[in-house]
């Protein structure tokens, strides 16, 4: 079974620190996804980014960065210089590369900023 | 480029009527999905479809029906609403196979009373 956990359910931090989400996961698989997604204020749910867990490098979008270590089947999202418009809710999921399974979801971290 | 909507927004209605939201899709997404999200739950899957006529159950399916006669389409009825049914549901859809990434629409607030 996989199982994804977002042990920090709200963060609040100042505008412009910068702050980290943790993700961890759990799968049997050999070959997997895992995703962010964004949720603002205003309730969608928009797509940040994808891994592949074959490639482990870090990537770098602007202000955010995610660090992926399959030794510690963790995948952190760090927001740089943090905005008033990066407080949502984020979640991390997970998906397995084969068959017509459905992603699972941590329950999300809520994180505003403070101006 | 609409990309996927649903309809309505908002919604309330009372124990034991029927519901069904609507789900449309632009993209000709082969796999569609309905989710709930709820406090403390997250997201959780109601049920999928892979193509038009083929609909799979997902974690909490009971209380809920689907269909999908053409690609486009992913309604989701509840056949006689209740209060615990009340949550924010999202449809979402995706072009391939697992791996691949889910799009979601706006969302769907129903409350039941």
């Amino acid at each position: 079974a996989q199982k994804v956990t977002q042990a920090q359910t709200e963060i609040s931090v100042v505008e412009k620190e910068d702050v980290t989400l943790d993700c961890v996961y759990e799968t049997r698989d050999t070959t997997y996804y895992l995703f962010w997604y964004k949720q603002p204020p205003s309730g969608e749910l928009v797509f940040l980014i994808r891994r592949n867990s074959f490639d482990e490098q870090n990537e770098i979008s602007g202000r955010y960065s995610w660090n992926f270590q399959k030794s510690t089947s963790s995948f952190n999202f760090t927001i740089t210089a943090s905005q008033v418009v990066d407080s949502a809710v984020y979640f991390c999921a997970l998906s397995p590369s084969f068959g017509n399974e459905k992603l699972t979801f941590g329950t999300g971290t809520r994180l505003t900023i403070i101006p | 480029d609409a990309g996927i909507t649903q309809s309505p927004r908002y919604k309330i209605t009372e124990t034991g009527r029927q519901v069904t939201l609507m789900c449309h899709q632009t993209w000709s997404h082969s796999y569609m999905f309905w989710y709930r999200q709820d406090l403390g739950h997250g997201l959780r899957l109601i049920y999928y479809s892979a193509a038009a006529d083929i609909t799979d159950k997902g974690e909490v399916p009971d209380g809920y029906v689907v269909s999908r006669s053409k690609t486009e389409n992913f309604p989701l009825t509840l056949e006689s609403a209740t209060r615990s049914q009340t949550s924010v549901y999202f449809c979402a859809s995706r072009h391939g196979g697992a791996g691949e990434t889910q799009y979601f629409g706006p969302g769907t607030r129903l409350l039941v009373l």
